[in-house]
């Protein structure tokens, strides 16, 4: 039973354009949600997080929001950059710290 | 500062062998824990380690087990190696308390 999940598997934007990746979960205990990039032959590398007890969260480019009665987080990357390639976990945990349950990812394509 | 640091960066093993990891968390983290990556699906869970206490454990069967020593690096070992496991086995620190997970580069295990 799949508790966190990324239905699309790849995505392809334009450079400058916006990226917006997206996940579900199902277990209404997980109360951390983190956004993890990852490239070939590489660890994941942590981009951004938000707890439950906000909707929103921005770092730079990057800004997740949580939308906790539909289970739903989302990523958006604005501009999209061609360095921004790369597949994107999202993650969840019941308390910050302990321990994750990944989605399966989504490759993000930007093309120049 | 250092990251997370995993050796062997690849190993290559044959069925029914045992296989010991070995990551060193960021300095001034005090937890540490270890992830499977199979090809084309999300990290999975297998221990967290706090303290030298085992914390957390995934649905993984016995063969997988786990220390930590009191510099807070870990090890992780498989015993009676099977085809499937054959994966990236990765590494996390963090701090103790509601704190983000930070990635080793991971370690790629072939079993022939």
């Amino acid at each position: 039973d799949q508790q966190v999940k990324q239905n699309s598997p790849s995505l392809s934007v334009q450079e400058g354009r916006i990226s917006i990746l997206n996940c579900d979960y199902t277990n209404s205990m997980f109360d951390y949600f983190l956004w993890y990039k990852k490239y070939p032959a590489e660890g994941p590398t942590f981009l951004i997080s938000i707890s439950s007890i906000k909707d929103k969260n921005e770092d730079g480019r990057f800004t997740v929001f949580l939308n906790k009665s539909a289970k739903h987080l989302s990523l958006h990357i604005v501009p999209s950059q061609p360095g921004d390639s790369a597949v994107y976990f999202c993650a969840a945990s019941e308390g910050a710290g302990n321990m994750l349950t990944f989605g399966g990812g989504t490759r993000l394509m930007v093309k120049p | 500062d250092a990251g997370v640091t995993q050796s062997p960066t690849h190993l290559i093993k044959t069925r029914g062998q045992q296989v010991t990891l070995r990551c060193s968390p960021i300095s001034g983290h005090k937890s540490v824990s270890w992830y499977q990556q199979v090809l084309g699906q999300g990290p999975q869970f297998i221990f967290q380690y706090y303290e030298k206490e085992e914390r957390g454990r995934g649905n993984f069967p016995d063969r997988f087990s786990a220390r930590q020593f009191p510099n807070y690096s870990s090890e992780l070992n498989v015993n009676a190696l099977l085809l499937g496991d054959s994966a990236l086995y990765l590494c996390a620190s963090s701090r103790d308390g509601p704190k983000t997970q930070y990635f080793g580069p991971g370690t790629r295990l072939l079993v022939l």
